[in-house]
């Protein structure tokens, strides 16, 4: 069965503290993992990964792929109190239209 | 700048009633989606249209139907609606299918049903 595990489910950290944010998978013909923030409403994209080991990076966020081991990891450094969001990681695959799983997100909370 | 918008934002039906819940992109994309999205559940598709004319079952499209209207609008309908169906819903576009592009999302409309 294809699917994608997130973790932690949740998470407090205070402010100024480092976070990483996991996401493993297990799908048939691989062809992108995507991570997006979900505060209040709209889910809005952060990253797209296609490629192992080439790290993206956006502000004081950053994610990886490691496709031999099937993860994702989602780097947050000087955490604000903004930075408090559910974290979705999706992932797609199959197809010529491919096919899209989310996770469950990780719940972050960032204390003052 | 709109991207996608989701009408209503908020709706209480009773148990057998119908709706239908709009939504609309004005980014001139191909592909757009209709999600649920429940506690502890994550999203989950319902049904998507790769492009305009052509509608696909998702994971989870019993009780629903779509309809592409056109390139820009895609609503989902609630033929008689269902206490299990009660969750926030959320359109969103791309502008291509599935994964191979970022997906834009509306704000979602909550959906509770008594």
């Amino acid at each position: 069965e294809d699917k994608v595990v997130q973790s932690p489910l949740s998470l407090v950290v205070h402010e100024g503290d480092t976070v990483t944010l996991n996401c493993s998978y297990e799908v048939t013909n691989f062809r992108s993992l995507l991570w997006y923030k979900q505060e209040k409403k709209a889910p809005t994209f952060l990253f797209m990964l296609t490629s192992s080991g080439i790290e993206k990076k956006s502000g004081r966020l950053s994610s990886i792929l490691d496709k031999k081991e099937l993860f994702s990891i989602l780097n947050i450094t000087a955490t604000q109190t903004g930075d408090s969001a559910v974290y979705l990681c999706a992932v797609s695959y199959g197809g010529s239209q491919g096919n899209l799983i989310f996770g469950k997100g990780t719940k972050l909370s960032v204390k003052p | 700048n709109a991207g996608v918008t989701q009408t209503p934002k908020f709706q209480v039906l009773k148990t057998g009633q119908s709706m239908t819940l709009q939504c609309a992109q004005d980014m001139n994309h191909n592909s757009m989606y209709w999600y649920r999205q429940d506690p502890g559940m994550g999203l989950r598709l319902i049904y998507y249209s790769a492009s305009e004319g052509t509608t696909d079952k998702g994971e989870v499209p019993n009780g629903y139907n779509v309809s592409r209207l056109n390139k820009r609008e895609f609503s989902l309908r609630l033929e008689s609606a269902a206490p299990s169906q009660t969750s926030v819903y959320f359109c969103a576009s791309s502008s291509v299918p599935r994964g191979n592009q970022p997906q834009h999302f509306g704000d979602g409309t909550r959906l509770s049903i008594l």
